[in-house]
């Protein structure tokens, strides 16, 4: 069953505008991932932060972790065509293995 | 490194027939997942290793499936017999630890006909 659950399912953003997803869990973590899938493709990690951390960056990526509510959010900015593709929240609890949200179609146009 | 290999791409075959997909790891990973993805259902785990010894298979949709690991470098996903609603995307994975990052193979596109 998928713990996390990604808001909102779809988005369609211009090239240059910020996107943002958020992602909602249920039971206690040990870190949460982001993950990117490009249309036929597997997918590729973006950013790691663990129930400790609050906020994240790398690159244009910023995320934010908030563990009183059970969520998470990906900020991508100055988004680019090449930002199109599915967005995917992971979280691990005890367990070493990861639990995949339902994803987030992003599509940036020019 | 090459990442992690999967193969073969992609598999047609007929209702009946037994499926294998291939899995080699990144080397020096330790642990090994196979997924499945559908439009339907999204992406499910379906088994994973750790130190070539499964974990857990509780995704294993039923006793049609087997998945071996006989050693660090290497992986199988058997399906057998076939039908048509295995039909999905098989990928498999690879991390240093279980609970850190995972590292994705291309996939392979799987269609029972």
């Amino acid at each position: 069953s998928q713990q996390g659950e990604e808001d909102p399912q779809a988005l369609s953003i211009q090239e240059g505008e910020n996107a943002t997803m958020n992602c909602s869990y249920k039971t206690s973590i040990n870190n949460l991932q982001w993950y990117r899938q490009n249309s036929g493709r597997g997918l590729v990690h973006l950013i790691l932060i663990r129930s400790n951390e609050r906020e994240k960056h790398s690159g244009r990526l910023r995320v934010t972790l908030d563990t009183s509510k059970k969520s998470s959010s990906l900020l991508i900015t100055a988004s680019r065509a090449a930002d199109t593709a599915s967005y995917f929240c992971a979280t691990t609890g005890t367990a070493s293995k990861l639990t995949f949200g339902t994803g987030t179609r992003l599509q940036v146009t020019l | 490194d090459a990442g992690v290999i999967q193969s073969p791409r992609h598999e047609v075959t007929e209702m009946g027939q037994e499926v294998t997909l291939r899995c080699k790891p990144i080397s020096g990973h330790n642990s090994l997942f196979w997924y499945r993805q559908t439009m339907m259902r999204g992406l499910e785990l379906l088994i994973y290793f750790n130190n070539n010894v499964p974990i857990d298979d509780s995704g294993m949709p039923e006793d049609r499936f087997s998945a071996k690991m006989p050693n660090a470098s290497f992986s199988t996903l058997k399906i057998q017999p076939s039908e048509p609603r295995d039909s999905a995307v098989y990928f498999c994975a690879s991390s240093l630890d279980g609970k850190e990052t995972q590292y994705f193979g291309p996939g392979t596109r799987l269609l029972v006909l």
